[in-house]
């Protein structure tokens, strides 16, 4: 199985900030990479696929990057509404075998 | 627009099953495009994928889960599924349904608000 990690676990940013998340798989993944954000009681909502392809609706301050193991998703500047936990999800054998890190949460500093 | 509604008991006893029905509206369940996921969260944890089933009945599953899921679809009625057998308190979830277009590398774009499940005599 392929195993997702995140980091950091946390992060403290103010509105504004350009803010960084990393991401990692276990072994090669290609770009079968997504990235979601989910608010308190409420489902997670897609923002990034094929690694760095932008979700439609979804604000252009958010960009992913990366290929193979090692990818990044960066928000810009950082708006109020951006505050929530982030999550990467690999699906290099789609449909099957997917798997989530275990997410980064970004809160107000 | 489509819609995922996800439907079901919100408590379930030990060692019993635990059934969940998503319903599709806005849209069909059939069309070749999409596979159709269930996904889960713990109360304060992360996401965990479940399974996920094709309109035709292929089905695909989280190994950990196998012995114990089985996704169904029912496209007369526009829905799909899962089923989870002998369940314990660590099965105490947070259920989404989701769908997994072909054509977004993975990525599931639209999903259901979530059905709290918990696993209590």
């Amino acid at each position: 199985d392929i195993q997702m990690t995140q980091s950091p676990s946390s992060v403290s940013a103010s509105v504004g900030d350009r803010v960084t998340i990393t991401c990692r798989a276990s072994q090669g993944i290609s770009s079968w990479l997504a990235w979601y954000q989910q608010k308190p009681g409420k489902a997670p909502k897609l923002l990034i696929y094929a690694a760095s392809s932008l979700q439609s609706g979804v604000p252009s301050r958010f960009s992913g990057s990366g290929s193979g193991t090692d990818f990044t998703l960066t928000i810009s500047s950082l708006q109020p509404e951006d505050f929530a936990t982030y999550y990467c999800q690999q699906a290099n054998s789609f449909p099957s075998l997917v798997t989530f890190g275990p997410g980064t949460k970004v809160d107000i500093k | 627009q489509l819609q995922l509604q996800e439907s079901g008991p919100g408590l379930v006893k030990p060692s019993e099953t635990l059934s969940l029905t998503c319903t599709v509206s806005g849209g069909s369940i059939s069309s070749s495009s999409y596979y159709w996921g269930w996904i889960r969260q713990p109360p304060g944890k992360g996401l965990e994928w479940i399974g996920s089933i094709y309109y035709s009945g292929s089905t695909y599953y989280n190994p950990s889960l196998k012995s114990r899921v089985t996704i169904s679809v029912d496209t007369s009625k526009n829905q799909f599924s899962l089923k989870l057998s002998s369940v314990t308190a660590a099965d105490t979830a947070v259920y989404y349904c989701a769908r997994q277009p072909y054509d977004i590398w993975g990525g599931m774009d639209v999903w259901g608000q979530g059905t709290t499940v918990t696993v209590s005599s």
